[in-house]
């Protein structure tokens, strides 16, 4: 089954304690992205990798980093987490984005609270 | 970034067809329109693309016109299970810089009444 997979689903952490939420995607997509969703500010876009070893940032990239070192994964990591970043976050993949096509293939998300 | 502009939310009855627009003033040429289902809680949900004219799937219909500056998201016959926020997303118009960033608007939140 084609899928988009996060991992944990849920989190609750302190502030300062580094962490690291996966995404992993079977389609061999090209391009990965990772959201978060906060009530009335919608969908934000914080990094996103169009091919292995190349990303680049989206809206709100700062306190977040990522890698993509595999086609599949694409972890988003938060080195010193605050509880600004309390959130919901999404990862989504699409086959390529050079063609201008964005159909996006989403997680189930990952909520993170920070305290 | 390419911006799109949606209504805030639209109230519907079982039964009725639903047309909701889009605005996207700045799309790029090779960029498409597409469409998105959000249920509280979950990911967004494809719904459908296009690039020109009008696309149609087993769930949609999507019109376009010949400017591409704007786009309707039509959903016949809604029944409550259609209650949701729906999204339109467009590519980044700015010069070809390689960028992909991706922009959602805030979305339209349909209320499905029986």
């Amino acid at each position: 089954e084609a899928q988009v997979t996060q991992n944990p689903r849920y989190l609750i952490t302190v502030t300062g304690k580094k962490l690291t939420v996966t995404c992993s995607q079977n389609m061999n997509h090209e391009y990965m992205s990772w959201y978060r969703q906060d009530p009335g500010l919608g969908l934000r876009q914080i990094y996103y990798s169009m091919n292995v070893e190349v990303t680049d940032k989206g809206d709100v990239p700062e306190g977040y980093k990522v890698s993509r070192k595999e086609k599949r994964n694409f972890p988003l990591i938060l080195e010193s987490p605050s509880p600004n970043q309390t959130s919901l976050y999404f990862c989504a993949s699409s086959l390529s984005a050079n063609r201008g096509s964005y159909e996006q293939y989403f997680g189930p998300g990952t909520r993170l609270t920070v305290t | 970034l390419a911006k799109t502009t949606q209504p805030i939310s639209m109230d519907s009855y079982e039964g009725q067809e639903v047309n909701i627009t889009c605005s996207h003033n700045n799309i790029a040429t090779n960029d498409y329109i597409t469409w998105y289902q959000q249920f509280p809680s979950q990911g967004p949900r494809f719904i459908i693309q296009g690039y020109k004219t009008k696309v149609t799937n087993e769930v949609a219909s999507l019109f376009i016109p010949a400017d591409r500056k704007s786009s309707t998201l039509s959903l016949p016959r809604v029944s409550l299970s259609d209650t949701a926020v729906y999204y339109c997303l467009v590519g980044d118009r700015a010069k070809d810089t390689g960028r992909r960033a991706l922009t959602f608007g805030s979305g339209t939140r349909l209320q499905v009444q029986p």
